[in-house]
């Protein structure tokens, strides 16, 4: 089975600008949830959407967004940006009833 | 809420040599799950092991093992016979069980762990 695949992998944008980041889970997984990595706060939860439906939310301003669709792909955006959104963003896929994450190489997002 | 500590920013170990990873983790939770993840150079998180709380053996994967002690709320990974691929960052990882409707994984702040040859 191919793995958690990411894309973009590098991206640079202005502040203020907004940006969407896309991800395709493991074949049959229905699972995604959303990860913030930066050097200070570490591995951040964002949310986690199941079957097109956010079931779970981190603590993120509302400038943070996702969305997940019919096949189980799943993108997050995030508008007005600002400098501390510089991160590794991670997007992990899961099975249903496995609780067990799998986790794409991430997009690496620099706002500039 | 839940949280993940790693005390060790940093750890090294000789090629061939074992070394312990330590965490602690803090819920009021009965029932979860703990995991122990790598993340090389390269960055792709890769799960290493994985520990149900309601199972008192301790999980192994091969070179590595764990130490789960659930009343110290302790949860240390054990890699035998370090190779120079074990070079990478590790995090400790917490997740309730609530019936499979929640997959947050909460994290600690990483151990970077070096191996010499």
């Amino acid at each position: 089975k191919a793995g958690v695949t990411q894309t973009p992998r590098y991206l640079i944008k202005t502040r203020g600008q907004q940006v969407t980041l896309s991800c395709s889970p493991i074949s049959g997984h229905r699972s995604v949830s959303w990860y913030q990595q930066t050097p200070g706060q570490g591995l951040q939860f964002l949310f986690e959407y199941f079957s097109e439906t956010q079931r779970n939310k981190g603590n993120f301003p509302g400038r943070f967004s996702g969305r997940q669709f019919s096949n189980s792909r799943s993108e997050m955006n995030v508008s007005t940006l600002e400098l501390g959104d510089s991160a590794l963003y991670l997007c992990a896929s899961s099975g249903d009833n496995s609780y067990e994450q799998y986790f794409g190489p991430g997009t690496r997002l620099t706002v500039t | 809420a839940q949280t993940v500590t790693q005390s060790q920013p940093e750890m090294s170990v000789q090629e061939a040599e074992t070394v312990t990873l330590s965490c602690t983790y803090d819920t009021s939770e009965s029932d979860y799950y703990l995991f122990w993840y790598k993340q090389p150079p390269s960055r792709q998180m890769i799960l290493v092991i994985r520990q149900e709380a309601y199972k008192q053996q301790n999980a192994t994967e091969n070179r590595f093992s764990v130490n789960f002690q659930k009343a110290a709320k302790s949860f240390s990974l054990k890699i035998s016979d370090s190779q120079l691929g074990d070079a990478a960052m590790y995090f400790c990882a917490y997740r309730k069980n609530s019936g499979g409707s929640n997959y947050k994984l909460t994290f600690g702040k990483g151990t970077l762990l070096t191996v010499n040859p």
